[in-house]
């Protein structure tokens, strides 16, 4: 079975600082992972995603993550956060095979930006 | 593209009575996704239609829980007897599946926010 493990519930950082909020998942079969963004009282967003090709994904609001099949992760990072990036952030993982495509997502990681 | 909403956005009930819950997708998308989601946990999937047809439940639905989607438009969520481990922010989401051009991308609705007292 597939999991995502999301290694910090809170991160907080100054504005201008760089992030990253770290995602690894398991699954014996190939994976399409992604990135979702919560602000308060809202929908999930889609941030990023990688399907296949290059490791390095840039995504909406200059965040990027990276793809390692090596280490099972795809950490979200972003070289300078703005204080409207405080959000729940979700990585979420399915799976290649099968035609249901149903992501299996992390607890979330809390990113907090202070002044 | 109005985006998906969900009504209502608030519900607080009284133990053992029944809700029910609407999404409206994007209109031109083809399959609806509910999910669970409670507080410092990240979404978990229920259930997911493609157009009218029901394809999968997960083992959280129990019984007390029926999804409907009867012209492929519009979707419901009925909680019977409802509990107070029910209490959660049920969140719907919808995606365009075309087999030649998949983009796997869901777009969530805002939620409904349920408490049961």
């Amino acid at each position: 079975a597939q999991s995502v493990t999301q290694l910090d519930s809170q991160v907080p950082v100054f504005e201008e600082a760089p992030v990253e909020l770290r995602c690894n998942y398991s699954s014996s079969v190939s994976v399409y992972l992604f990135w979702y963004v919560q602000y308060p009282n809202q929908g999930l967003q889609l941030l990023l995603k990688y399907l296949s090709g290059s490791t390095l994904v840039k995504g909406i609001n200059g965040f990027e993550a990276e793809f390692n099949k090596s280490q099972t992760s795809f950490h979200l990072r972003k070289p300078s956060v703005h204080i409207s990036d405080t959000a729940e952030y979700f990585c979420a993982v399915t799976f290649k095979s099968g035609g249901s495509y149903i992501p299996t997502f992390g607890r979330g990681t809390s990113l907090i930006v202070h002044p | 593209d109005t985006g998906v909403s969900q009504d209502p956005r608030h519900k607080i009930t009284k133990r053992g009575q029944n809700v029910t819950f609407r999404c409206d997708p994007i209109s031109e998308h083809n399959r609806l996704y509910w999910y669970r989601q409670t507080l410092g946990q990240g979404p978990e999937f229920l259930t997911y239609f493609q157009n009218e047809a029901q394809l999968e439940k997960s083992r959280l639905l129990s019984d007390r829980f029926s999804a409907e989607r009867p012209k492929g438009s519009f979707s419901t969520l009925e909680i019977q007897r409802t509990e107070q481990g029910d209490s959660a922010m049920y969140l719907c989401a919808s995606s365009l599946f075309i087999s030649a051009a998949i983009t796997y991308e869901q777009y969530f609705g805002p939620g409904t926010r349920l408490t049961v007292t």
